[in-house]
């Protein structure tokens, strides 16, 4: 089966602009999540998705991030306004419901 | 409560020995237990998972020790070897579909 897909696989931006990453899960994975992983640390829910509804968003920082989830398949995570801080890589996966994760290769963002 | 603590950080292994990878956690509503290998430039895969009901769980040369009553966990990696070299995270979560809390990561690596 094909994997999670991601892009772009990297992003270099200034501060205070915008930049969106885009998230195609596994066909038939109800479950969709960002994760945030800084250099060095493990992964740190952002936000879930069940289907196109949100489970789970109380670490997003919904000031300058935002999500969306089209027809229960595809998702977008966004920030706006970056900051140096927002520098990491920006994983998706996805899981049929629960379980074990399937994870995308990421998006590395670079704040400058 | 939410925590899921990993040590070490890093470990150093010789090509044939043991490695082992240590994670505790607080929160006794935590039933399964992934283990996730990430290597550079890659999103983490699961490589294996347990559930509170065995003690143990053998794949290949990955081995999970589970204690419930400490609340910890281990990943033993026999007959290491030089494409063992990776990030390994422990992760713990609740049936239902709730988040996976992830430790920090253990970079391993195996000299040849």
């Amino acid at each position: 089966e094909a994997g999670v897909a991601q892009s772009p696989r990297y992003k270099i931006i200034e501060k205070r602009q915008s930049v969106a990453f885009w998230c195609n899960p596994i066909s038939g994975h109800a479950t969709l999540y960002w994760y945030q992983q800084i250099l060095g640390q493990g992964p740190k829910l952002l936000i879930q998705f069940q289907n196109n509804g949100v489970v789970d968003d109380s670490q997003l920082p919904k000031d300058r991030f935002s999500a969306e989830r089209l027809k229960g398949v595809d998702s977008t995570l966004k920030i706006q306004p970056a900051k140096l801080e927002d520098s990491a890589v920006y994983l998706c996966a996805s899981s049929p419901s629960g379980g074990g994760y399937t994870f995308g290769s990421g998006t590395r963002l670079t704040v400058v | 409560q939410q925590q899921v603590k990993q040590s070490p950080q890093s470990l150093i292994v010789q090509k044939g020995g043991i490695s082992i990878i240590n994670c505790a956690y607080e929160n006794t509503a935590f039933d399964y237990f992934p283990w996730y290998q990430q290597f550079p430039g890659k999103g983490p895969a699961l490589l294996i998972a347990i559930r509170p009901d065995v003690s143990e769980k053998k794949e290949g040369r990955f081995t999970i020790s589970f204690n419930k009553s400490a609340k910890q966990f281990s990943l033993h990696i026999m007959d290491s070897q030089p494409g063992d070299s990776a990030t390994y995270f422990c992760a713990a979560s609740r049936t239902g579909g709730f988040k996976t809390i992830f430790g920090a990561g253990t970079r391993l690596f195996v000299k040849a």
